[in-house]
């Protein structure tokens, strides 16, 4: 079985400052690892994803992630904050190669960014 | 524009009312999803899609059905909709085949059953 755990609900940032939207994971062989940012009212929308190579990925709207095998986690950064960046943000995995879907979506961080 | 096109954005009905949200995606994909929102429980999959008249349960099916006669269509029914299955749905779609492509998303039907 696999599983994504966000083990912050909210997280709050100074705009300017980097941010940090933690993420871990779990699944028997390799992970597909996505992030997606959804705004009020809006679908998900993807920002990244990490398939293989390097570890560091980077994404929409100046985003990245980095991907961490030992410690299983796929973080998502980036180096200075927006209001804009306010957002619902999911995690998501799948295993490479599992079968017909198998996504698995994190509970989802909320993203507050102050002035 | 490549869309995934939901409708209706908004319903309010009342139990056992059989209902329809349509899906439709104008990207040629092959793959088609369903899941609904709860708070606290992040994004469950109902059904999914690999293809015209290939379809499957996802993680929580009970309640629901769907059907793929189109490519392009992929229409989520409530035969008798219960106040449990007030939530927030989101259709998807991606290019079969390719588990590694990230899925677009509609923007999402909020139903409320009283």
């Amino acid at each position: 079985a696999q599983s994504v755990a966000q083990p912050e609900d909210q997280v709050n940032v100074a705009e300017g400052n980097p941010l940090t939207v933690k993420c871990t994971y779990s699944v028997s062989g390799n992970p597909y690892l996505f992030w997606y940012v959804q705004y009020p009212n809006r679908g998900l929308q993807f920002l990244l994803k990490y398939i293989t190579g390097d570890n560091l990925v980077k994404g929409s709207y100046g985003f990245e992630a980095e991907f961490n095998k030992s410690q299983t986690s796929f973080h998502l950064k980036k180096p200075s904050a927006l209001v804009s960046d306010s957002a619902l943000y999911f995690c998501a995995v799948r295993e490479s190669g599992g079968g017909a879907d198998g996504l698995t979506f994190g509970k989802g961080t909320h993203l507050i960014i102050q002035p | 524009e490549a869309q995934v096109t939901q409708n209706p954005r908004y319903l309010i009905t009342v139990t056992g009312k059989k209902l329809t949200v349509t899906c439709s995606q104008n990207m040629n994909h092959e793959y088609m999803s369903w899941y609904r929102q709860d708070p606290g429980l992040g994004l469950r999959q109902i059904y999914y899609s690999m293809n015209v008249e290939v379809t499957d349960k996802g993680d929580v099916p009970e309640g629901y059905k769907v059907s793929r006669k189109e490519k392009r269509n992929f229409p989520l029914i409530l035969e008798s909709p219960s106040p449990n299955q007030t939530s927030l749905y989101f259709c998807a779609s991606r290019s079969g085949g390719y588990s590694n492509q990230p899925q677009h998303f509609g923007d999402g039907t909020r139903l409320s059953i009283l």
